[in-house]
């Protein structure tokens, strides 16, 4: 079975320039979940979403950051403009309904971002 | 709130050797706990999930962890290392009375060596 998908894998881009981030959850999961790692914050929740909704983007550093999700089927992470310290690596994950019931969250590979 | 630690960097250990990675959480209500690995390069793997029933919890590769109340602790172990499961280990928290939907608490994580 497909896991999650993420495109693209790694991507290094220009201070300022505009990046996007895709991501495709497992067929039939209902919650989507950006996450961004470091090596300073650790795995930190950028947003959720639940039926192609946001429910909570608390975690979104700044309005640079946007997240959609126009379909069940893909959601996309935008960040403009960029800067370094943007430079992570960007986890997609989907679960079954919230885990609030205690389903698990499946992740992608990653999109690993470098802004020089 | 809720929140996870795992109180090591890093654990070193002889292959065949046992190995734990410890675990310990606070939350208001009876939680659900989740171990997930993460090899070089790769996004999280999910290994194994406490929700409730018995408290030893049998997963992915060969580990498993013990579910203590009373010590409020979640560790992970293996009855025999492999130099393979040298990777990075995340715990996760989740309290499903928390009150907000969906929002699972990682851990900073421990990078296991397991040497040959």
């Amino acid at each position: 079975d497909a896991g999650v998908i993420q495109s693209p894998r790694h991507e290094v881009t220009e201070m300022g320039q505009e990046v996007t981030l895709r991501c495709k959850p497992i067929s039939g999961h209902n919650s989507l979940f950006w996450y961004r790692q470091t090596m300073m914050r650790g795995l930190e929740l950028l947003i959720y979403f639940n039926n192609n909704v946001p429910i909570d983007d608390s975690g979104m550093p700044e309005d640079r950051f946007s997240a959609k999700m126009p379909n069940a089927s893909f959601s996309t992470l935008k960040i403009q403009p960029s800067e370094p310290r943007d430079s992570a690596v960007y986890f997609c994950a989907s679960s079954l309904a919230l885990p609030s019931r205690g389903n698990t969250i499946y992740f992608g590979e990653g999109s690993w971002l470098t802004v020089v | 709130a809720q929140s996870v630690a795992q109180p090591e960097d890093q654990v070193n250990v002889a292959e065949g050797n046992p190995l734990t990675v410890k675990c310990t959480y606070s939350v208001s209500g009876n939680p659900y706990l989740f171990w997930y690995v993460q090899y070089p390069n790769r996004g999280l793997q999910f290994l194994l999930k406490y929700i409730t029933g018995d408290n030893l919890v049998k997963g992915s590769y060969g580990f498993e962890a013990e579910f203590n109340k009373s010590q409020t602790s979640f560790h992970l172990k293996k009855p025999s290392a492999l130099v393979s499961d040298s990777a990075l280990y995340f715990c996760a928290v989740r309290d499903p009375d928390g009150g907000s939907q969906g929002n699972l608490i990682f851990g900073k994580g421990t990078k296991l060596s397991v040497k040959p």
